[in-house]
């Protein structure tokens, strides 16, 4: 079993909807969880982070964490075609250990 | 200029041929990565560095070697490129939260 789970798509779904990307994680240790959005041809970059359970909002992304169901969540409001990307969840146990990655999540967001 | 500059950004070698990949950042990080990313399988690991004197494997250092010249400069090396050594590499500098990657290079091994 992977440590980090993370269904690759690719999840396509209408301008405006609302989406939801999932990952789930196996090691009760980890502490930190991150969403990395990817473009095309474009290295990952940090869209949002978060410690221990509970949400985060961030404009139209709210970053969500489980850790008593090791389930992170990231969504996604009134989603917009420029949101067409790869998101990676990232988590680890703290500052001095690996990031464990997610495969990643391909969405479309269809005009 | 990008914070993380990764050359060439694309790269056709021979099976058998030593190849180097060069990676230099201006954030000043003391951490640098090498990762390679393949279709459904994520960012793996290949070799980590904390600082310039500590060199560490990742999860999938068979094949690679890296080099740690500064603390700006990491470079990873392919002693005898390989077909399923194809992929797309990554470099990335962090600090204690944030990961900073580079734009990646597209690498196929014919």
């Amino acid at each position: 079993q992977k440590e980090v789970e993370q269904d690759p798509g690719p999840l396509s779904v209408p301008e405006g909807a609302i989406v939801s990307l999932n990952c789930t994680y196996s090691n009760s240790a980890f502490q930190y969880f991150m969403w990395y959005r990817q473009y095309s041809r474009k290295g990952p970059e940090l869209l949002m982070y978060t410690y221990s359970s509970g949400n985060k909002e961030d404009g139209r992304f709210t970053a969500q964490v489980d850790k008593s169901s090791k389930y992170i969540s990231l969504f996604i409001r009134d989603s917009q075609p420029s949101d067409s990307a790869t998101y990676l969840c990232a988590i680890n146990q703290g500052s001095n250990y690996q990031l464990i990655w997610g495969a990643g999540t391909k969405l479309i967001i269809k005009p | 200029d990008a914070d993380v500059t990764q050359t060439p950004r694309n790269r056709i070698t021979k099976t058998g041929k030593r190849i180097m990949l060069e990676c230099s950042q201006t954030k000043g990080h003391d951490r640098m990565y090498w990762y390679r990313q393949d279709p459904g399988l994520g960012l793996r690991l290949i070799y980590y560095s904390f600082d310039v004197k500590d060199i560490n494997k990742g999860e999938i250092s068979d094949g690679y070697s890296v080099s740690r010249q500064a603390q700006a400069k990491f470079s990873l090396s392919l002693e005898s490129a390989i077909p399923n050594q194809t992929a797309l590499y990554f470099c990335a500098t962090s600090d204690r939260t944030e990961a900073f990657f580079g734009q990646g290079t597209r690498l196929t091994v014919v």
